[in-house]
């Protein structure tokens, strides 16, 4: 079955400054690769998806891309502000069961 | 449109006791799926629900868990009996269908003591 690797677990970087974080997935039939954010306490919600017909996704400050030879896509955060701030989750989407597998999480923290 | 319904929020039982989580889904979205979250870890699927019937449920601990979705609407997640590790949030979500984005719900948190 699909899994989902994702690091840093931890990231903390300057407010302005740019954010990445990286997973990568084994199974080269998944086809959809969403991201999620997750305040503390609250509900995961989906900030930028990509398929698998596309190399690069970008909307606002945050982007997305993919490389499927590698298989590993990454979340680009430019200017980050400190509403930034919460845990990122990637996961990756299989073509056959349409289950979505999710990464392990980054905790972000922007500094003032 | 209302969001994915789920109750209750909080639940604090003793181990060996048994829990049930409910969650009502968007209108028209036919898969739905539960998820456990543990604390500083990525939500796992526990099962998937495509209209009332099961799609996946290879990592449900079956021996204590069940779930089931009647008529292909809401749904309930069932531990009996219960242990600590089971300490964690039931993220229920749902979406459209295979290729669509999942909408989670607020979770339930679940304290076994």
């Amino acid at each position: 079955g699909e899994n989902v690797e994702q690091h840093p677990s931890t990231l903390s970087v300057q407010e302005g400054d740019s954010a990445v974080i990286k997973c990568t997935y084994s199974d080269s039939a998944s086809n959809y690769f969403p991201w999620y954010k997750q305040e503390l306490g609250k509900r995961p919600q989906l900030i930028i998806d990509i398929r698998s017909n596309v190399g690069e996704k970008k909307d606002q400050r945050i982007a997305v891309t993919l490389n499927k030879t590698a298989k590993h896509f990454s979340l680009h955060i430019t200017e980050t502000q400190p509403e930034d701030s919460a845990v990122y989750f990637c996961a990756a989407r299989d073509s056959s069961a349409s289950k979505i597998i999710f990464g392990s999480g980054t905790r972000l923290s922007i500094r003032p | 449109e209302a969001g994915v319904a789920q109750s209750p929020r909080y639940k604090i039982i003793e181990k060996r006791q048994s829990v049930a989580f409910w969650c009502n889904p968007i209108s028209g979205h036919a898969t739905l799926y539960w998820y456990q979250q543990i604390l500083g870890q990525g939500p796992k699927l526990l099962i998937q629900f495509q209209n009332n019937g099961v799609v996946d449920d290879s990592q449900l601990p079956k021996d204590r868990f069940s779930a089931e979705r009647l008529k292909g609407v809401d749904s309930t997640l069932k531990i009996q009996p219960a242990k600590l590790e089971d300490s964690a949030v039931y993220l229920c979500a749902s979406g459209k269908g295979a290729a669509g984005e999942l909408f989670f719900g607020e979770g339930s948190r679940l304290t076994v003591l």
